[in-house]
């Protein structure tokens, strides 16, 4: 089965600085990676995705980007706020295989003021 | 957020008895699914759904069952709870077309003593 690893566990940046989280996977056949936020006590919420398709997708100050042959995908947020302090969870999946999610360990941000 | 709601939300139960969480969606989405998060494992797949009475395993399935009677309701049992089924857990829906995204349910804080 698929197996996707992410780093770092914890990230701390000051306001304004960019911040970087990494994701490997296994599965060649993955072809959907979609990037998660969770706040303290909240469900997950999806804030942007990219399938294999794509090299890099962008949305305001996130950005991803995709390395098939690698197998890595990493998530940039830029001109980091402290609303963007929660934990980030990359996933997996084949979309046509039922598009079942196989997450990282998840990544806890914090931007410090 | 996405129609999807979770009951309860939060239940203490004791270790050996039967627990029924239930998933009720107003999307009208085909795909529905189980996940457990534990702290460093990320989110993970118990069963999921791809149609009503139509059901798979996921990674981590065992002393866990699912039905699906309405397109609406995702039921997750547990047969006989354990202290290790201490968790909180997440439904998901997602639609057969894309964009393919799944969206979370509020989430059931389950204590098993």
């Amino acid at each position: 089965g698929e197996n996707v690893e992410q780093h770092p566990s914890t990230l701390s940046v000051q306001e304004g600085d960019s911040a970087v989280i990494k994701c490997t996977y296994s599965d060649s056949a993955s072809n959907y990676f979609p990037w998660y936020k969770q706040e303290l006590g909240k469900r997950p919420q999806l804030i942007i995705d990219i399938r294999s398709n794509v090299g890099e997708k962008k949305d305001q100050r996130i950005a991803v980007t995709l390395n098939k042959t690698a197998k890595h995908f990493s998530l940039h947020i830029t001109e980091t706020q402290p609303e963007d302090s929660a934990v980030y969870f990359c996933a997996a999946s084949e979309e046509a295989a039922g598009n079942k999610l196989t997450f990282g360990g998840g990544t806890r941000v914090l931007v410090k003021p | 957020d996405a129609g999807i709601t979770q009951s309860p939300r939060h239940k203490v139960t004791e270790t050996g008895t039967p627990v029924t969480l239930r998933c009720h969606q107003t999307e009208n989405h085909r795909y529905m699914y189980w996940y457990r998060q534990d702290p460093g494992h990320g989110l993970r797949l118990i069963h999921y759904s791809y149609g009503v009475k139509d059901t798979d395993k996921g990674e981590v399935s065992d002393g866990y069952s699912v039905s699906r009677s309405k397109t609406e309701d995702f039921l997750l049992t547990l047969e006989s709870a354990t202290s290790s089924q201490t968790s909180v857990y997440f439904c998901a829906i997602s639609d057969l077309a894309p964009p393919y995204e799944q969206y979370f349910g509020p989430g059931t804080r389950l204590t098993v003593t």
